[in-house]
């Protein structure tokens, strides 16, 4: 299948700093990708759908200016946690429509290795 | 009525044993059915999907669809302690709607 990289795979910052999370279509282009965040022995919880070259789509209870999305390319959508408190800290993965799936392409998501978050 | 049930476990078995995962859903419209394998602290890794009813087969693992009893399966044969993960089943019509179970948790014991 096709491969999403994300970066970086493990942070760890001080409460009230900003942290970027990178997730890359490598040999795709993808005009969507998915933001989920899951805690320890939990399910997948989706946080938004970043669009290229416009505003993400944010799920309810999602705080749009702590989790800043920008989709600016094809290939590049990053996730800003704005003033992180320990509270945020968390696995956060990024995914995208695997287009490698079925002739014409299937429905179906293909997942980046994850960022874990700790925030002190 | 959640739309995917998935039963959590956690199941042990032990190496070599056939495993048999499922999960039920509730919305009729699902068309592609698929399986993740997550490892601890990492991403979900696709294993197989299915498109519609039916089986399909990927060496030791089979995933089985029907729709009149929404209800999947992932069968794993000749159990591995490798094959020691979460399991997660999602599923998906068309548009950005995927929805994910909750992941069950296997250990295959040497």
């Amino acid at each position: 299948g096709a491969v999403v990289s994300q970066h970086p795979s493990w942070v760890i910052c001080k409460s009230g700093t900003s942290v970027k999370i990178e997730c890359r279509s490598l040999d795709f282009q993808a005009t969507t990708m998915f933001w989920y965040r899951q805690f320890p022995k939990q399910s997948l919880m989706l946080m938004a759908t970043s669009n290229e070259g416009s505003k993400a789509t944010y799920e309810q209870g999602v705080e749009k200016d702590k989790f800043l999305i920008n989709h600016a390319s094809l290939t590049l959508s990053t996730l800003t946690v704005t003033s992180a408190h320990p509270e945020d800290s968390s696995f956060y993965i990024c995914s995208a429509r695997d287009p490698l799936q079925g002739p014409s392409g299937a429905n179906v998501l293909t997942f980046g290795a994850g960022s874990r978050l700790t925030v002190l | 009525q959640k739309e995917v049930e998935q039963d959590p476990g956690p199941l042990s078995v032990p190496e070599g044993a056939i495993v048999s995962l499922n999960c039920t859903y509730s919305n009729s419209a699902f068309q592609y059915f698929m399986w993740y394998r997550q490892y601890s602290r990492k991403g979900p890794e696709l294993l197989m999907y299915t498109y519609s009813s039916g089986n399909k087969e990927d060496g030791r693992f089979t995933a089985q669809v029907d729709k009149s009893s929404k209800y999947i399966s992932l069968f794993i044969r000749d159990s591995q302690p490798s094959d020691s993960a979460t399991y997660l089943c999602a599923m998906s019509s068309t548009g950005n709607q995927f929805y994910f179970g909750t992941g069950t948790s296997l250990t295959v014991i040497p």
